[in-house]
């Protein structure tokens, strides 16, 4: 059993498109987080839920809107895609602020055309 | 705010080699401490972590010990393998600050 899992693994889109990343996690952890990887391997962190209450909120442009309907699952939707939004997108999930450590999802990597 | 640095890759070494990799932290308090590592196509996991100063964490012959006199976490290992071959990130509990990661290749 994938303990958090991302859909889908790989997204090939056009500029000015809208496009979604869905991530589930069965781990019971309370906390879920979007990180994106860049070319150089550089993770930086997006958003972060607690008990589907946003709690991080980095400085990302708006096109970027995070939904958690329930504490295991957190989606992506990203409007008006750019070439530079062209990345690896990983979900993971935490308990305890991440006291013991962060499980990641295998990413999604999107290019945009 | 709280930050990591790691030492800069790659880092290419022979199989057998002693590895060690530098990671650096600037924080609050003392966080919990991690190493994840990110093998080629995959997503990353972790590898070890130290909860408090003065731990030790360890994983398949990987180690590194929190040390807040010198806010080091440096990863080592005795003798490294080609299938360690991999990208290593150092982090740093809360919104998980994450090194610019360290890529190792490790030759026959």
């Amino acid at each position: 059993d994938t303990a958090v899992s991302q859909t889908p693994k790989y997204l090939v889109t056009q500029m000015g498109n809208d496009k979604s990343i869905k991530c589930e996690q069965n781990l019971g952890h309370d906390t879920m987080y979007w990180y994106k990887q860049d070319s150089k391997k550089f993770l930086k962190i997006m958003f972060s839920y607690n008990n589907k209450e946003l709690i991080i909120n980095e400085t990302v442009p708006n096109r970027f809107s995070p939904k958690s309907p329930d504490k295991a699952h957190l989606n992506l939707h990203i409007n008006s895609l750019e070439l530079g939004d062209s990345a690896v997108y990983f979900c993971a999930s935490s308990s305890r602020q991440g006291y013991y450590g962060y499980t990641f999802g295998s990413g999604t990597r999107l290019t945009v055309v | 705010g709280n930050s990591v640095t790691q030492m800069e890759g790659p880092v290419t070494l022979s199989e057998e080699a002693f590895l060690t990799i530098n990671c650096t932290y600037t924080a609050t308090g003392y966080p919990s401490l991690f190493w994840y590592v990110q093998y080629p196509g995959e997503g990353l996991q972790l590898l070890l972590k130290a909860t408090k100063a003065d731990d030790k964490g360890s994983n398949k012959g990987f180690e590194a010990t929190y040390r807040k006199e010198t806010t080091s976490f440096h990863l080592e290992k005795g003798s490294v393998q080609v299938s360690d071959s991999a990208v290593y990130f150092c982090a740093l509990k809360g919104k998980l600050i994450f090194g610019q990661g360290t890529e190792l290749s490790v030759k026959p």
